[in-house]
């Protein structure tokens, strides 16, 4: 079944240490998307990329990194910059990147906590 | 940035329609308007999305106004399972807070 992989569903790691969530598709989507949600809130971007190799910063970047080496992984690192990190991550990809007309596909979500 | 607004929340009596509202005024001529919905613990799921024209399907009905500022997502009878958080979002990179939908038996 085609789908939208995120790995683990819920993480536990202590403050200070960088943390990697996975996420992966086998849709052939050319653009992936990480996205934070905190309790009662809407959803905010965090990074985009739109091909391979190539990533842009979204509305709260800063103590996050990503890569995009295949096109079909999109994995989030959640450094001890983060002053925050305690959230839940959604990853998502949609099938033409600058095309406003495409839907995004969901993946089921990570639940992070720092402790 | 395009960015939307909607209502925190509202509530509708189960099988009566609902007419969700959200305003982009400052939308681009090309860019689509979306609607997603999310239920508690998962990834939003796509709802509709039109550019100019009302839009139908099996979900819902989307009505955007004339001068694009605009849209109303039409759930048309609610049910116990629409509620949800639904969010308009008028390009495809940034969602609002969305309205909290209630349907209440």
């Amino acid at each position: 079944d085609g789908g939208i992989t995120q790995s683990p569903k819920y993480l536990f790691r202590k403050e200070g240490q960088n943390v990697t969530l996975s996420c992966e598709q086998n849709l052939n989507h050319d653009a992936m998307y990480w996205y934070r949600q905190d309790p009662g809130q809407g959803l905010r971007l965090i990074y985009y990329s739109q091909i391979v190799n190539d990533f842009q910063k979204g509305d709260i970047a800063e103590g996050y990194s990503v890569s995009r080496e295949k096109k079909e992984s999109f994995p989030l690192t959640v450094t001890s910059a983060q002053k925050n990190p305690t959230a839940f991550y959604l990853c998502a990809s949609s099938s033409l990147a600058g095309e406003s007309y495409n839907e995004q596909f969901f993946g089921p979500g990570t639940r992070l906590t720092v402790l | 940035d395009a960015k939307t607004t909607q209502p925190n929340s509202m509530e509708s009596n189960e099988e009566e329609p609902v007419h969700l509202p959200c305003n982009h005024s400052t939308i681009s001529g090309t860019d689509y308007i979306h609607w997603y919905r999310q239920l508690p613990s998962q990834g939003p799921e796509y709802v509709i999305h039109g550019l100019t024209s009302n839009v139908n399907n099996r979900m819902a009905s989307l009505a955007i106004a004339e001068d694009r500022k605009s849209s109303t997502l039409i759930l048309h009878r609610a049910t116990l399972r629409d509620a949800a958080v639904y969010y308009c979002i008028s390009n495809n990179l940034f969602f609002g807070t969305g309205t909290r939908l209630t349907v209440i038996p």
